[in-house]
C-alpha cells in the first residue's frame, strides 16, 4: 500500500534555529498536507499543497510539494518553544478523505 | 473558529464490551471521518462517511466497527466487542467537501482515548 517515509524521526534544536523535515513516497499523491499535533490534541492543519512544485508559506512555515508529487518538505524558520510537537505529513491519493500519514517528526525546542 | 468536538475525552472499557465514541462535526461540513492512532504510532484512516453512508473504509474497519449519524449533528463510532488492541486515540474529522480539496481540508477533533482492559 501507499506509505509516507518521514524524516527525521526526532529533532532537538535551540530556540531561534531553522528546522527542516521532509517526506517521501514511492506513490504519487494528489494533495500533500502538513499537520502538527500537540499532546492530548488532534492534528491541526498547517499547510496544504495541491499543485506539483507548489511552494506555500504560513507565517514562519514554508512547505513545498515536489515536482513528481512524491515528496515534500516543511521548513520552520526561527523556531520558538511553542513549535514543540509532532509534525506529520499526510498525502491523499485519490479517495475522499483517506489520508495516509507519515510516522511524524517530533520536534523539541530548547529555550 | 468552528471546531470538531469529541466525547468522552477518555473511555475505559473491559474487553468484550461495546463502546460508542461521539463526535459533533463542524456544522456545515458534509463529509465525516474516523481515524485512530495507537500510542506512539501514526494516524490511520478508518472510515469516511457521506450522505448517510460509508464512502470508504480501511482494512482496520472490520465487522466490529460501525458508524452512524443518528441526528443532524452527531457522528458516532461503535465498536461492538472491544479487544485489547483497540486501545488507541480515536479522532473524528470533518470536511466541507470530499476533502482535502482546495479550501476544504480535514479538521480533526481532539480525540477520545480508548483504553481496553
Amino acid at each position: 500500500g501507499q506509505q509516507l517515509n518521514q524524516s527525521p524521526q526526532s529533532m532537538f534544536i535551540q530556540e531561534g534555529e531553522d528546522v527542516s523535515m521532509n517526506c517521501t513516497s514511492s506513490s504519487i499523491f494528489n494533495t500533500w498536507l502538513w499537520y502538527k499535533q500537540e499532546p492530548g490534541e488532534g492534528p491541526v492543519l498547517l499547510i496544504a499543497l495541491y499543485k506539483a512544485g507548489e511552494l506555500t508559506s504560513n507565517g514562519r512555515l514554508t512547505a513545498q510539494f515536489g515536482i513528481t508529487r512524491k515528496d515534500s518538505f516543511l521548513n520552520i524558520s526561527a523556531s520558538i518553544p511553542s513549535d514543540v510537537g509532532i509534525y506529520f505529513c499526510a498525502g491523499q491519493g485519490g479517495s475522499q478523505g483517506n489520508l495516509i500519514f507519515g510516522k511524524g517528526t517530533k520536534l523539541s525546542v530548547k529555550p | 473558529e468552528p471546531e470538531v468536538t469529541q466525547t468522552p475525552s477518555h473511555q475505559v472499557t473491559q474487553m468484550g464490551q461495546e463502546v460508542i465514541l461521539r463526535c459533533v462535526p463542524i456544522s456545515n461540513h458534509l463529509y465525516f471521518y474516523w481515524y485512530r492512532q495507537i500510542l506512539g504510532q501514526k494516524v490511520e484512516f478508518l472510515v469516511s462517511f457521506y450522505n448517510n453512508e460509508i464512502s470508504e473504509k480501511s482494512e482496520i474497519f472490520d465487522d466490529q466497527f460501525s458508524v452512524e449519524r443518528p441526528d443532524g449533528s452527531n457522528f458516532t463510532l461503535k465498536i461492538r466487542s472491544t479487544k485489547l488492541e483497540d486501545s488507541a486515540m480515536y479522532f473524528c474529522a470533518s470536511s466541507l467537501t470530499g476533502g482535502p480539496s482546495y479550501n476544504s481540508p480535514l479538521h480533526f477533533g481532539n480525540g477520545t482515548r480508548l483504553t481496553v482492559t
